[in-house]
């Protein structure tokens, strides 16, 4: 895999807690996206970033903040976690469209909202 | 707006049978398409993408995708199906604007089940 990675990979949380899902990547891309999958939707974009400090929502972004300030890290908030966002959140990266264009993904992480 | 449309959620294929999983798109102007897989538990794998040029792309473990600007499709293929290609497959596409705005979007997914 290329240098994704996603922490935690696994989590349990109760409804109402807030959540910090975190991506680190050390290939300098600058794109970084959030991605939920559930059975039935496919991958549905959450937030994405442009650069450090540019973010933008996708498809699916309420209920979730994001936040990059440094080209590593980016991380997805569940402010307060409810029952629907119980699902897989993949982290991806790509360079700008200069570059390669195609997404690289994390491994994933399971989130579990009781 | 752009979107990806995956009309089958499941495909079934004999092993050494062709096999074509189904993908359309709707991107106003020009774009990039991409073919992912995805093993049980894993992040998903790149495939094969189309920039411009030929029609035709090759990628990964022997697939291809053909680009069909009229019908805005973007099929996958595979001449010789192996019982190893069983996964989930998504299409996806990205448009080619400015940059702040090239988002990556996919469709819902095709299974693809091959039988020895």
């Amino acid at each position: 895999d290329a240098g994704i990675t996603q922490s935690p990979r696994h989590k349990v949380t109760e409804t109402g807690t807030p959540v910090t899902l975190r991506c680190h990547q050390t290939e300098n891309h600058r794109y970084m996206y959030w991605y939920r999958q559930d059975p039935g939707h496919g991958l549905r974009l959450i937030h994405y970033s442009y650069g450090v400090k540019d973010t933008d929502k996708g498809e699916v972004s309420d209920g979730y903040s994001v936040s990059r300030s440094k080209t590593e890290d980016f991380l997805l908030t569940l402010e307060s976690a409810t029952s629907s966002q119980t699902s897989v959140y993949f982290c991806a990266i790509s360079e700008g469209l200069e570059g390669g264009v195609e997404a690289f993904f994390g491994q994933g992480t399971r989130l579990t909202v009781v | 707006a752009q979107s990806v449309a995956q009309p089958e959620d499941q495909v079934n294929v004999a092993e050494g049978n062709p096999l074509t999983v189904k993908c359309t798109y709707s991107v106003s102007g020009n774009p990039y398409l991409f073919w992912y897989v995805q093993y049980p538990n894993r992040g998903l794998q790149f495939l094969l993408k189309y920039i411009t040029g030929d029609n035709l792309v090759k990628g990964s473990y022997g697939f291809e995708a053909e680009f069909n600007k009229s019908q805005t499709s973007f099929h996958l293929k595979k001449p010789s199906a192996l019982v190893s290609d069983s996964a989930l497959y998504f299409c996806a596409v990205r448009t080619k604007r400015y940059s702040s705005a090239s988002k990556i979007i996919f469709g819902s997914g095709t299974r693809l089940s091959i039988r020895p």
